[in-house]
């Protein structure tokens, strides 16, 4: 574990489906993140939480929704996906948006998502 | 916009064969530089960040150079392991904005 927890580590859902994923950090980071990586692609920045402010939305469609409670939980709330949103999402944490740290990012095992 | 490029795409070596991974961007005004790895249907796992005013960065057999001035970043692996077969991404970090910007990755394979 590399302290950064995403849950489920598999979903499968349908178009209609509402779904939540799930990212958990107890590294005392301020700042979380989430990334898409498709098959072939470099990742993909979503979204950026800072000290629980979101301070980045990469043009993500609105059927992606993220919520951040506090500075350890991270969600992303799913609905009416399409097929080409199967990918591997990503959570990451770091200790301020500029770290300085050896390690810099943590990035959770990811969630495998399938859009049937 | 940092554009990121890694070549090779795919690297396969024998056992014991030394690795060199190349990266290069576009935009010299970087924060920092990050080289991660990824196993197959895996997160990735930071395996080291060098700041834009050094010149390396080492941890274990790992070796990161930087050079900004050509927008080049190289990783050095010594004597090469199976298990160091995975795909490895290098991410740039603009000093104006804390988005990072990722290769596509190299994936190697170190046949026993």
């Amino acid at each position: 574990e590399t302290g950064v927890t995403q849950t489920p580590r598999h979903l499968v859902m349908g178009m209609t489906n509402k779904k939540s994923l799930k990212c958990e950090q107890h590294l005392g980071h301020n700042a979380m993140y989430w990334y898409k990586q498709s098959a072939k692609k470099p990742l993909e920045l979503m979204f950026v939480y800072n000290f629980k402010e979101q301070t980045e939305n990469n043009s993500v469609p609105s059927r992606f929704s993220p919520e951040c409670p506090n500075s350890s939980h991270l969600f992303l709330h799913l609905h009416t996906l399409q097929p080409e949103d199967s990918a591997l999402y990503l959570c990451a944490s770091s200790q301020d948006r500029f770290p300085t740290d050896f390690y810099g990012y943590t990035f959770g095992s990811g969630t495998r998502l399938t859009v049937v | 916009k940092q554009e990121v490029t890694q070549i090779p795409a795919a690297l396969s070596v024998p056992e014991g064969e030394n690795l060199v991974l190349n990266c290069s961007f576009t935009d010299s005004a970087i924060y920092n530089l990050q080289w991660f790895r990824q196993d197959p249907g895996k997160g990735l796992t930071s395996l080291l960040l060098i700041q834009s005013s050094q010149r390396e960065q080492t941890s274990g057999r790992l070796n990161a150079s930087l050079d900004k001035s050509s927008g080049r970043s190289t990783l050095y692996i010594a004597a090469s392991q199976p298990g160091d077969s995975a795909t490895y991404l290098c991410a740039v970090m603009l000093s104006n904005d804390y988005k990072l910007s990722f290769g596509a990755g190299t994936t190697v394979t170190v046949r026993a």
